[in-house]
């Protein structure tokens, strides 16, 4: 069983568009992010929530919209597509937000922008 | 800020050979330290992590030390096989985030040559 699921794994789409990503996992735990991986494999977190709420919001656009509807899921809205919103973008969680926790990481989702 | 450094790639080597992926960091207050795999067209596993100094963290025989001294976390293995080519991320968790945030380096990527 994945622990950490995310669909779609590929999705190629046009500028302008807008798409979603989204995450589920299934180990109980509190806490959930959304990381950024650039074309140099550079990582990023771009948000996190635990148990719903929001308590990491790094500079990310606003046409990034996070939504968790429970604890188990949270998913990735993006408006408008750019070029520049091509990457790979990778669903976590962990147990809870305390700090030095491991955070299980899901398969990502590789977002090409034409 | 916080800060992850690791050395730049590839590092190319063959089957049974020695590694040695270099990490230094850059913290305020005592970091846990992590280090991540991503093999090819895969999402990121953790690999092994050390929460205090002088902690080792071990896996699949790859082993690293937290250093407070020199402020690093190498990656080492005795004896590489091709199965290990891969990127390879060291991260810490910053002490001074609300909530759990994963800073990471720019990522080592390792061939093995049989």
């Amino acid at each position: 069983d994945t622990a950490v699921s995310q669909t779609p794994k590929y999705l190629v789409t046009q500028m302008g568009n807008d798409k979603s990503i989204k995450c589920e996992q299934n180990l109980g735990h509190d806490t959930m992010y959304w990381y950024k991986q650039d074309s140099k494999k550079f990582l990023k977190i771009m948000f996190s929530y635990n148990n719903k709420e929001l308590i990491i919001n790094e500079t990310v656009p606003n046409r990034f919209s996070p939504k968790s509807p429970d604890k188990a899921h949270l998913n990735l809205h993006i408006n408008s597509l750019e070029l520049g919103d091509s990457a790979v973008y990778f669903c976590a969680s962990s147990l809870d937000s305390i700090r030095g926790n491991t955070i299980y990481f899901g398969e990502g989702s590789w977002l090409t922008v034409v | 800020g916080n800060s992850v450094t690791q050395m730049e790639g590839p590092v190319t080597l063959s089957e049974e050979a020695f590694l040695t992926i270099n990490c230094t960091y850059t913290a305020t207050g005592y970091p846990s330290l992590f280090w991540y795999v991503q093999y090819p067209g895969e999402g990121l596993q953790l690999l092994l992590k050390a929460t205090k100094a002088d902690d080792k963290g071990s896996n699949k025989g790859f082993e690293a030390t937290y250093r407070k001294e020199t402020t690093s976390f190498h990656l080492e293995k005795g004896s590489v096989q091709v199965s290990d080519s891969a990127v390879y991320f060291c991260a810490l968790s910053d002490p001074q985030a609300a909530g759990n945030k994963l800073t990471f380096g720019g990522g080592t990527r390792v061939l093995v040559k049989p």
